[in-house]
């Protein structure tokens, strides 16, 4: 059982760049979401997505989109990058939409920086 | 909008003594409250959560955590610590009206002096 599974684990950016963050679950989760961590700030939630076709903002949605088109993808785009976007970024899933009946279970990051 | 706020970045300890980390919350709602732990070069895994009932909370690897709502307080005890304790914890908070959004902390670095 993989869990979830982030590609890639590191990626260099130019500014204007554009590229997409994968995120994958074997576990039939209905929910998952993107954080990105920085120093000092904890993890931001970026966007979120409840189930297949659903997806809303998080703290930080500026600069990224997202779709959930299938249960087990969960794409993180990033249009133009900028500095600012350079960051540790996490995707995490869960059984339910209602978190609380159920940890996240998260993957192991992808380390982006854009120079 | 809910918040969380983690007082201290930074917190070493001796092994064998106390560990006390610190979290207060914002929430408009009755909140569901979580404590995270981050080992080095890995996502994060859930060490305990309150959602009702019980104020205190039992969590794996010997820690603990009780919610006081007067305080709107969620701190996380161990009574001993381990050098297998260092890490970054995180402490978390969803409102019940909301229990899809999750927001994180900034987190407290624990380091365990031999």
């Amino acid at each position: 059982n993989a869990g979830v599974t982030q590609t890639p684990k590191f990626q260099v950016l130019k500014t204007g760049q554009s590229m997409t963050l994968q995120c994958a679950q074997d576990m039939n989760h209905e929910y998952m979401s993107w954080y990105r961590q920085d120093p000092g700030m904890g993890l931001r939630l970026i966007h979120y997505s409840v189930g297949a076709g659903i997806t809303d903002q998080g703290e930080v949605p500026n600069g990224y989109n997202v779709s959930r088109s299938t249960t087990e993808d969960f794409p993180l785009r990033l249009l133009s990058a900028a500095p600012s976007q350079t960051s540790v970024y996490f995707c995490a899933s869960s059984i339910t939409p209602s978190s609380y009946n159920s940890p996240l279970h998260f993957g192991n990051g992808t380390r982006l920086t854009v120079t | 909008a809910q918040s969380v706020t983690q007082l201290g970045s930074h917190v070493s300890v001796s092994e064998g003594a106390l560990v006390l980390l610190r979290c207060n919350y914002s929430s408009s709602v009755p909140p569901y409250l979580f404590w995270y732990v981050q080992y080095p070069n890995q996502g994060l895994q859930l060490l305990l959560k309150y959602t009702t009932g019980a104020t205190l909370v039992k969590g794996i690897n010997g820690f603990e955590a009780e919610f006081k709502k007067s305080e709107t307080s969620f701190h996380l005890t161990k009574p001993s610590a381990h050098m297998s304790d260092a890490a970054e914890y995180f402490c978390a908070v969803s409102e019940t009206s909301s229990a899809s959004k999750i927001i994180f902390g900034s987190g407290t670095r624990l380091s365990i002096r031999p």
